[in-house]
C-alpha cells in the first residue's frame, strides 16, 4: 500500500462548480498536511496547509482533514478556468523539521470555461 | 525577489555525456532539495542537502551526484546520463525539508 494514494485524473468540470479533491494516506504520524498548485510549465507553489484535524479556508478554497479517516480533502468554490491546473497532496509529521515531505502524484484539474 | 533559479530549463542530451544543471536561492534557506517528476510516479526527491557541505540521498540518488559548497547553489550531476533519467526536475529550498518547499521553474532533461 502506497503511504499517499490522489487520484491523477484528469477531472474536468465546468466554470462556477464546486471541486473536491482528495487524498489518502496510511501513515498515522502524518500531522501536516499541504496543498501544492503547480500549473503547466511551472514548479508547484504552496497553496495551503492544515495542522491535525479540522477545516481551514482561506477565499475560494477549504483544506479538510479527517485523520481518523485519513483522509484529506481540497475544495474549490466558484471554480475559474485559471484554477485549472495539477494539485498535489503533500504531508509531514512535523513542520521545518528534517523528515522531509510525503507527496500523492497529483490531481490534473481542469476548468471548462 | 524571493526566488529559485535554475539552468538551464531544457537539455537534449546524449547517453553518456556528463551534464550539470545549476539551482540558486536567494533566500538564505539552509535546506535544499532536489526532485524528479514523471508521469504516473508523481515528485520523488532525489537527494537534499541540510547545509553547506552536508548532502544526503533521498528516494531515487541513484545516477545523480549533488554538491553544496556554498549555501545558495545545488547543483545536480549526471555524470553519464542515461535514457531512464529523461525527466522534469525541480530544485527546491526551505527552511525545514517538511516545511514549505519553494520550487524552482524546472529543468526538462531528454537523455538521448
Amino acid at each position: 500500500q502506497k503511504e499517499v494514494e490522489q487520484d491523477p485524473g484528469p477531472l474536468s468540470v465546468p466554470e462556477g462548480a464546486i471541486v473536491s479533491l482528495n487524498c489518502t494516506y496510511s501513515n498515522s504520524a502524518f500531522q501536516y498536511f499541504m496543498w501544492y498548485r503547480q500549473y503547466s510549465r511551472k514548479g508547484p507553489e504552496l497553496l495551503m496547509y492544515t495542522y491535525s484535524s479540522g477545516n481551514k479556508e482561506d477565499g475560494r478554497f477549504t483544506a479538510q482533514v479527517d485523520k481518523s479517516s485519513k483522509y484529506i480533502s481540497l475544495f474549490i468554490r466558484d471554480s475559474q478556468p485559471s484554477d485549472s491546473a495539477t494539485y498535489l497532496c503533500a504531508m509531514s509529521p512535523k513542520w521545518g523539521g528534517a523528515d522531509g515531505l510525503t507527496f500523492g502524484k497529483g490531481t490534473h484539474l481542469i476548468i471548462q470555461p | 525577489e524571493a526566488q529559485v533559479t535554475q539552468n538551464p530549463r531544457y537539455l537534449i542530451t546524449v547517453t553518456g555525456k556528463k551534464l550539470t544543471v545549476t539551482c540558486s536561492q536567494n533566500m538564505n534557506h539552509e535546506y535544499m532539495s532536489w526532485y524528479r517528476q514523471d508521469p504516473g510516479l508523481g515528485l520523488r526527491q532525489i537527494y537534499y542537502s541540510m547545509n553547506v557541505e552536508v548532502t544526503d540521498k533521498g528516494d531515487v540518488p541513484e545516477g545523480y551526484k549533488v554538491s553544496r559548497k556554498e549555501k545558495r547553489n545545488f547543483p545536480l550531476i549526471l555524470e553519464s546520463p542515461s535514457p531512464n533519467q529523461t525527466s522534469l526536475y525541480f530544485c527546491a529550498s526551505s527552511l525545514g525539508l517538511s516545511g514549505e518547499q519553494f520550487f524552482g521553474p524546472g529543468t526538462r532533461l531528454t537523455v538521448l
